[in-house]
């Protein structure tokens, strides 16, 4: 059965404090990690897709990389507006993905 | 371009009743799924439809739920009769090509059985 586990669950920042939130995985045939970012009371909003070992994807303050077990979610100098849950899952047999719990990230200003 | 779109976005009910929620997909969109987040518990995927075809349905709990998409088009997930663990926030999402992973989402249902 695939498997995600987020770190931390919670993390508070200030603004410009750089930080990582880690996603380990177990899956049988990895057909790809997504990272999402969910606001309250609102649906997933898609981030990025990796597919392989050494993959990293970038987008404004945030990198994604990947390794054979677990992914990244760096932040770079955040900004209040980043302040979201973040989603990590996976797709491996299923035509579904698999997420775990999510980071509850707060930046303080 | 509208988004996905879900009704209702919240519902009250009584053990034993029946719900149905509703999803419109983005348009052009043939790949759907229904996902739920029980309090406390991670998002699990209920199931995916290609067009109107139900392509996988591995994570539906028991045959009390219900989903069709009729013509390809909206979708509705039927809970009969609904128990208090159906309780949760049902998601819908949509996407154009299937494996990409950028699953566009709605802003869910809320479900509370009582």
């Amino acid at each position: 059965e695939d498997q995600v586990t987020q770190s931390p669950e919670a993390l508070r920042l200030q603004e410009g404090e750089s930080s990582s939130l880690n996603c380990s995985y177990t899956v049988s045939g990895l057909r790809g990690l997504f990272w999402y970012r969910q606001d309250p009371g609102k649906g997933p909003e898609f981030l990025f897709t990796l597919y392989s070992a050494g993959e990293e994807k970038e987008k404004e303050r945030l990198k994604a990389t990947l390794t054979k077990k677990e992914s990244f979610l760096h932040i770079t100098a955040p900004k209040p507006e980043d302040s979201a849950t973040y989603l990590c899952a996976v797709r491996g047999g299923a035509d579904g993905l698999t997420f775990g719990k999510g980071t509850h990230l707060i930046i303080q200003p | 371009e509208a988004g996905v779109t879900q009704f209702p976005s919240h519902s009250v009910i009584e053990k034993g009743q029946t719900v149905t929620l509703r999803c419109d997909p983005i348009s052009g969109h043939d790949n759907l799924y229904w996902y739920r987040r029980v309090m406390g518990k991670e998002i699990k995927f209920l199931l995916h439809f290609v067009k109107e075809s139900k392509q996988d349905e591995s994570g539906m709990p028991n045959n009390r739920f219900l989903a069709e998409r009729t013509g390809g088009t909206y979708s509705t997930l039927k809970v009969q009769p609904a128990e208090l663990e159906d309780s949760g926030v049902y998601f819908c999402a949509s996407s154009q090509a299937f494996g990409g992973g950028e699953l566009f989402f709605g802003e869910g249902s809320r479900l509370t059985v009582l």
